[in-house]
Order: structure tokens, then C-alpha cells, then sequence
């Protein structure tokens, strides 16, 4: 059964701290995306990759957040340094136009 | 930005009732689908209709969709507790992204 698997599931962690999300996508997709869901937002696009290049950061915070993918079955996302307005749930997910499949995600909170 | 704003934003039914979500979007799509997520959880996809189709069904699940009111809607049928979710829609404009809603909460009470 193919999923997609992110960690750590939660994270804490102090204002300027750095954090490092991972995500493994589906074997064999290779179209890869960064979300970040928040009550008052919803889930936004951070960011999306298709055979490991970048296509599309613009809803990224470019000063603090990085998105790469290293080899095609991982993928990071970082923070540096987190701030408290940074606290969300963040999805990966992989697939296509037609339907992607998310990840469990990260509950971040920073203090 | 959002594209899709779903309604109502929270629906609380019994189970066996029929749940009905709307949609409304702003641009032209290819596509439009619906997800749902469990407390806790990544997003599931439940269905795709095309822009060039009207509706669509999948077991207890049915879409509609009207472009020229730039609006999509998902029943549930038979409602059960396990349906109990959020619900989002999200459109695909011709690229691999997806702009999603800000979701339907539905609680459905035994």
C-alpha cells in the first residue's frame, strides 16, 4: 500500500530555532508539493517540485523557507529561523493533476 | 489564495440523511475535486468530475458540476458517522497544482 510518509508528526520548538520537515513521496510520482494548512488560511501551496526541480515557490516566505528535493525520494522542507507565526500543519503530498496523495503531515508549533 | 469557497462551513446532520456541499470557484478549470480529511489526517481524494462533464457519481457520493455558474456540488447519500469530516474542494487550472477551499466541516451524529 503506497503512501506518502512525513516526519517527525509533531515538532516543537523555540522562535529562531531551525526546522527540518521531511517527506518521502510515492515511489514513482514525480510531481511533489508543499502545503501548509492553518485555520484562518486554509491549506496553501508552498511550493512544488516535478523530477526533483523546482517549478513553483512563489508561496513560500523566501527569507526563511527552503524547499529541495536531494534524490527522488526525499524531500525537505526548512524553516530558519521558525517563528511563532509559522505554527500550521504542513502536507506533503505527490501525484498529479488529476488527484494527489497526501502525506500525514507535520504539526509544527513554534514557541 | 483560495479559489474554491465551499458552503456551508459546517453542517451537522443524522446519520442516514443526505449532506450537501457547495462549491464555487473563480477562473476557468480542467478539472475539479473533491477531498476529504479526518481529524488528524492528510487529505483523501474522493472525485474528479472534468469540465466538460456535468456530474458524476461514485458509490454514495455525487458531483455536479456547473461552469457557467463556476460552481460544483458534492452529496453524500445515507450519511454515517465515519462520514464525519472535512470536505474540500480544489481545481486544477491546467498545470499539476490544485487551489484548494477552506473546507466543510460535516459532523453526522449516530
Amino acid at each position: 500500500d503506497a503512501r506518502v510518509t512525513q516526519t517527525p508528526r509533531h515538532k516543537v520548538t523555540e522562535m529562531g530555532q531551525e526546522v527540518t520537515m521531511r517527506c518521502q513521496p510515492i515511489l514513482g510520482h514525480n510531481t511533489v508539493f508543499w502545503y501548509r494548512q492553518t485555520m484562518m488560511q486554509g491549506l496553501e501551496l508552498l511550493a512544488y517540485f516535478r523530477n526533483r526541480a523546482p517549478l513553483d515557490d512563489s508561496g513560500m516566505p523566501k527569507d526563511r523557507f527552503s524547499a529541495e528535493m536531494p534524490d527522488a525520494t526525499l524531500a525537505t522542507l526548512k524553516i530558519q529561523p521558525s517563528e511563532p507565526r509559522d505554527s500550521a500543519v504542513y502536507f506533503c503530498a505527490s501525484g498529479f493533476a488529476t488527484e494527489q496523495f497526501f502525506g500525514p503531515g507535520t504539526r509544527l508549533t513554534v514557541l | 489564495s483560495q479559489q474554491g469557497e465551499e458552503d456551508p462551513q459546517a453542517l451537522s446532520i443524522q446519520e442516514g440523511e443526505n449532506a450537501t456541499m457547495n462549491c464555487s470557484y473563480k477562473t476557468s478549470i480542467n478539472n475539479l475535486q473533491w477531498y476529504r480529511q479526518n481529524s488528524g489526517r492528510g487529505l483523501v481524494h474522493l472525485i474528479l468530475i472534468r469540465s466538460n462533464e456535468r456530474e458524476k457519481h461514485s458509490g454514495r457520493l455525487r458531483v455536479t458540476l456547473d461552469t457557467s455558474k463556476k460552481s460544483s456540488s458534492l452529496l453524500i447519500t445515507a450519511s454515517r458517522a465515519a462520514d464525519t469530516a472535512s470536505y474540500f474542494c480544489a481545481t486544477n487550472s491546467g498545470y499539476s497544482t490544485l487551489t484548494f477551499g477552506k473546507g466543510t466541516m460535516l459532523l453526522v451524529s449516530p
